[in-house]
């Protein structure tokens, strides 16, 4: 299993400019989210997932939209890029039994000038 | 709401120290606690966990607690190795999310830089 992929690693934006990260896991997990990184505030969570055609807010959901067509994917969607949103990026999954471990990909370092 | 406080880092050791990285918590229920841990370029993994008053979890040397009469979980270790150079983050898990699933809060996380 590859388990959680995130592309891409790194990526420099102007303002006002759109961009998806992508995010798919092999592990027919139903919940997926993302979380935004930033020094002295820990992780924070964007959106999440419980399953396909579901999708929620978390606590720091404006500027950012998602959608999730299948099990495997679910990108994130910076519509208008502001110099806030320079953060790293993680995509996270986990199963039903046990939603509590997580599974994290590798992040996305997103530079909005 | 709920909330992790964890100690401020850089924390740096020499090899073979004892390790304390002290977390505590606020939460309104009875929530599971986590360590999870990044090291240099990746992603986060689960370290440990415990999901009741007095467990202990235990992983690759590292060892912390649930302290319901403190709300603490700190984490310990009793001998580091540069290896174990790494962010510690401290998380709870603070239950149900519309929908299912539970929803990681997470401390601010703690860098330990361990030296030969």
């Amino acid at each position: 299993n590859a388990g959680v992929t995130q592309t891409p690693k790194f990526q420099v934006l102007k303002t006002g400019q759109s961009m998806t990260l992508q995010c798919a896991q092999d592990m027919n997990h139903e919940y997926m989210s993302w979380y935004r990184q930033d020094p002295g505030m820990g992780l924070r969570l964007i959106h999440y997932s419980v399953g396909a055609g579901i999708t929620d807010q978390g606590e720091v959901p404006n500027g950012y939209n998602v959608s999730r067509s299948t099990t495997e994917d679910f990108p994130l969607r910076l519509l208008s890029a502001a110099p806030s949103q320079t953060s790293v990026y993680f995509c996270a999954s986990s199963y039903g039994d046990d939603t509590d471990t997580q599974y994290f990909g590798p992040g996305t370092r997103l530079t909005v000038l | 709401g709920d909330s992790v406080t964890q100690m401020e880092g850089p924390v740096t050791l020499s090899e073979e120290a004892f390790l304390t990285i002290n977390c505590t918590y606020t939460a309104t229920g009875y929530p599971s606690l986590f360590w999870y841990v990044q090291y240099p370029g990746e992603g986060l993994q689960l370290l440990l966990k415990a999901t009741k008053a007095d467990d202990k979890g235990s992983n690759k040397g590292f060892e912390a607690t649930y302290r319901k009469e403190t709300t603490s979980f700190h984490l310990e270790k009793g001998s580091v190795q540069v290896s174990d150079s790494a962010v510690y983050f401290c998380a709870l898990s603070e239950g149900i999310l519309t929908g299912g699933g539970n929803k990681l809060t997470f401390g601010t996380g703690t860098q330990l830089k361990v030296e030969l």
